[in-house]
C-alpha cells in the first residue's frame, strides 16, 4: 500500500514570502492530519481535518497560516507571509476512523522548510 | 505545551543491551502510542496501549503503563544499531480526537 505523499521536500525561501506544501495520504484514510516540528521537539498539530471538514485548527496560526482540503482527498497547506520562526519539518499524517476509535497515524516524510 | 514529555532527552548505549525510556503525562487519557523517528523512514507507529491496558509487546518491545502515575515506560530489548532513532510518546485524550506529542528520547546504539 502507497504510504502518505508529501511535496517538496525541502524549501528555502526568504521571510515575507509566500509557501506552499502539498499532501497526498492513504487512499481511504478520512482523517488527514498537519503538523508543525521544530528542531529538538516533536511534532505539534496545526490542523486536523475529516474528510473535507476542519475538526481542530486550535494551534493554527490562522493570520499567516491556511489549509485546506477539497474533495476530502488531497490537502495544501499555505504560509504567507512567512517568518524566521517558521523554519521547521512540516509533516502530513492520516489515518482510518471507525466510530470512536482513533488507530494509529501514518506519515509522510515531511517538508523541511528554512526561512532565511 | 505539550502533554508528553520524554525521559531521559538522550540515551547512549552498547548494542545487544536494553535501552528504556520514560513517558509522563498530565492528564487523563484514552491512549498512548509510541512512534519512532529516523532520517531514513521518518515517523513510524511502533504500539499503542489504552488506558485500561497495563503492559503490552510487540516483537522486542515492551510497553507498560501506569495510569495512577501517569506514566509509560518503552522497552527495547537487545538492541540493534538500526534502532538509533528519536522515540516519541503520544497521547489521545478521551475528549479529543487529535494526538499530543512529547518532546522525545533520542537514543543512539553504538555497534
Amino acid at each position: 500500500e502507497a504510504g502518505v505523499a508529501q511535496s517538496p521536500r525541502y524549501k528555502i525561501i526568504e521571510k515575507r514570502q509566500s509557501v506552499a506544501f502539498w499532501c497526498n495520504p492513504i487512499s481511504g484514510h478520512a482523517t488527514l492530519y498537519w503538523y508543525q516540528q521544530i528542531l529538538g521537539q516533536g511534532p505539534k498539530l496545526l490542523i486536523q481535518f475529516q474528510n473535507n471538514g476542519v475538526v481542530d485548527d486550535s494551534q493554527l496560526p490562522k493570520d499567516r497560516f491556511s489549509a485546506e482540503r477539497l474533495k476530502g482527498v488531497d490537502s495544501t497547506l499555505k504560509i504567507q507571509p512567512a517568518k524566521l520562526e517558521d523554519s521547521a519539518v512540516y509533516l502530513c499524517a492520516s489515518s482510518l476512523v471507525k466510530g470512536h476509535l482513533i488507530n494509529e497515524q501514518f506519515f509522510g516524510p515531511g517538508t523541511r522548510l528554512t526561512v532565511l | 505545551s505539550q502533554q508528553g514529555e520524554e525521559d531521559p532527552q538522550a540515551l547512549s548505549i552498547q548494542e545487544g543491551e536494553n535501552a528504556t525510556m520514560n513517558c509522563s503525562y498530565k492528564t487523563s487519557i484514552n491512549n498512548l502510542q509510541w512512534y519512532r523517528q529516523n532520517s531514513g523512514r521518518g515517523l513510524v507507529h511502533l504500539i499503542l496501549i489504552r488506558s485500561n491496558e497495563r503492559e503490552k509487546h510487540s516483537g522486542r518491545l515492551r510497553v507498560t503503563l501506569d495510569t495512577s502515575k501517569k506514566s509509560s515506560s518503552l522497552l527495547i530489548t537487545a538492541s540493534q544499531a538500526a534502532d538509533t532513532a528519536s522515540y516519541f510518546c503520544a497521547t489521545r485524550m478521551d475528549s479529543s480526537y487529535k494526538l499530543i506529542f512529547g518532546s522525545g528520547t533520542r537514543l543512539l546504539v553504538r555497534p
